[in-house]
């Protein structure tokens, strides 16, 4: 069974909309860990957020923001005012009781100007 | 300073060949991974030391061999390169101690098998 789900495989929006990604997780710990990595064309992997299954507060980075819900299993994410430098491929993940992250497939996000 | 680093950034091979991708961390973290990333994006773990120590090993062909000198390098062999291990091959570290600790990523090795 897919452990971490991205539903939507590509979004585009016009520059300044407000983008939401979802992630639907699948885990029997009660101790996981969530992420969030973006992907710019470029290539790299960077690291964007690390949530631990504890800790159900919503974080607010700049125009980023990130929901947990462990009643739906969600770790949504929420891009405000979004601007062209912020399309890429975004990665949800999920680490469990080993060393491993399992990644989601990842959502291409296209801002249009 | 880079972080993780690896090298070289491209690598384009005939089928057959044997190969190798280096990675180094200056970061000073334990355990170190590596991922293969296919031509749809999908990123998959391959394999995990913790120093020096193989800790996981998916289901990946023996023709992969990794190969960690000391904490810091974590070098990818291939033997027997063939045209589906085209893809990007990712080093990554994380701290030590706990478990789910952040992994940072190297910039990622384009291997292109002919």
């Amino acid at each position: 069974a897919q452990k971490v789900t991205q539903a939507q495989t590509e979004i585009s929006v016009v520059e300044k909309e407000d983008v939401t990604l979802d992630c639907v997780y699948e885990t029997r710990d009660t101790t996981y860990y969530l992420f969030w990595y973006k992907q710019p064309p470029s290539g790299e992997l960077v690291f964007l957020i690390r949530r631990n299954s504890f800790d159900e507060q919503n974080e607010i980075s700049g125009r980023y923001s990130w929901n947990f819900q462990k009643s739906t299993s969600s770790f949504n994410f929420t891009i405000t005012a979004s601007q062209v430098v912020d399309s890429a491929v975004y990665f949800c993940a999920l680490s469990e009781g080993d060393d491993k992250i399992i990644f989601g497939k990842g959502t291409r996000l296209h801002i249009l100007p | 300073d880079t972080a993780v680093s690896q090298t070289p950034k491209y690598l384009v091979t005939q089928m057959g060949n044997d190969k190798s991708i280096k990675c180094e961390q200056n970061l000073g973290h334990d355990t170190m991974y590596w991922y293969k990333q296919d031509s749809k994006k999908f990123l998959k773990i391959m394999f995990s030391y913790n120093n020096k120590e193989l800790i996981i090993n998916e289901t990946v062909p023996n023709r992969f061999s990794p190969k960690s000198p000391d904490k810091a390098h974590l070098n990818l062999h291939i033997n027997s390169l063939e045209l589906g291990d085209s893809a990007v091959y990712f080093c990554a570290s994380s701290p030590p101690a706990s478990h789910q600790e952040t992994q940072y990523f190297g910039p990622g090795t384009r291997l292109l098998v002919l």
